[in-house]
């Protein structure tokens, strides 16, 4: 496999539920990150973990919990969630060099219904 | 405010013609980054196109190029002889000095239908 890998590429969950997506690279970066994409609303950045380490939280209610064990794989942990964070999930990953040149690499999307 | 601001939603665009696609951003760093994403209904990312705050000449991949108007902080894609798979979203999106990691902000996006 190469690139970017999200599972499961659709959801569909009760907000009692408890769910994770799961995405892996195979680029050998080092910085991998979460993404929203809501219906008539531009991408909103979630979360980004560098060295495996969180470095950014943007806001993000706590329902919505993330886990990066390796540089390799990231996780976003859901629970109790509302019918508004139906939302396309999209995971990236990059090789962070400290560059403006770095491009993201991006995954498929978990495309996320909660009912 | 917006940092990314694209402001048209929608375009048409008959095949072989070119289209371009409007992208103005707002900044107060000096070094950043600007690009171009494509989004087809599979729901991937694909890049397409880079252009620096300090590269002096417009950026351009194969069919995509860059206006690039630094002074007016607009960075407009060009598609040339556009094709039915050139149907899709297309974002744009800046990287900023200091940002943690490879954060990239986009903006709205704009859907391109491609007429036969």
């Amino acid at each position: 496999e190469t690139g970017v890998t999200q599972t499961p590429r659709h959801l569909v969950m009760g907000m009692t539920n408890k769910k994770s997506l799961k995405c892996e690279q195979h680029l050998g970066h080092n910085a991998m990150y979460w993404y929203k994409q809501s219906a008539k609303k531009p991408l909103e950045l979630m979360f980004v973990y560098s060295l495996e380490e969180r470095v950014e939280n943007n806001s993000v209610p706590s329902r919505f919990s993330p886990e990066c064990p390796n540089s390799s794989h990231l996780f976003l942990h859901l629970h109790t969630l509302q019918p508004e964070d139906s939302a396309l999930y999209l995971c990236a990953s990059s090789q962070d060099r400290g560059q403006m040149n770095t491009e993201a690499f991006f995954g498929q999307g978990t495309r996320l219904t909660v009912v | 405010a917006q940092k990314i601001t694209q402001t048209q939603p929608g375009m048409f665009v008959q095949e072989k013609e070119a289209v371009t696609l409007d992208c103005t951003y707002d900044t107060s760093d000096q070094s950043y980054g600007l690009f171009w994403y494509k989004q087809p209904s599979s729901g991937e990312m694909i890049f397409l196109i880079y252009q620096g705050s300090y590269d002096e000449q417009n950026a351009t991949e194969g069919r995509y190029s860059l206006n690039f108007q630094k002074a007016r902080k607009s960075a407009n894609l060009v598609i040339s002889a556009s094709q039915l798979g050139d149907s899709a979203m297309y974002f744009c999106a800046m990287r900023e000095t200091g940002a943690a990691g490879n954060k990239l902000t986009f903006g709205g996006g704009t859907r391109v239908l491609v007429k036969p």
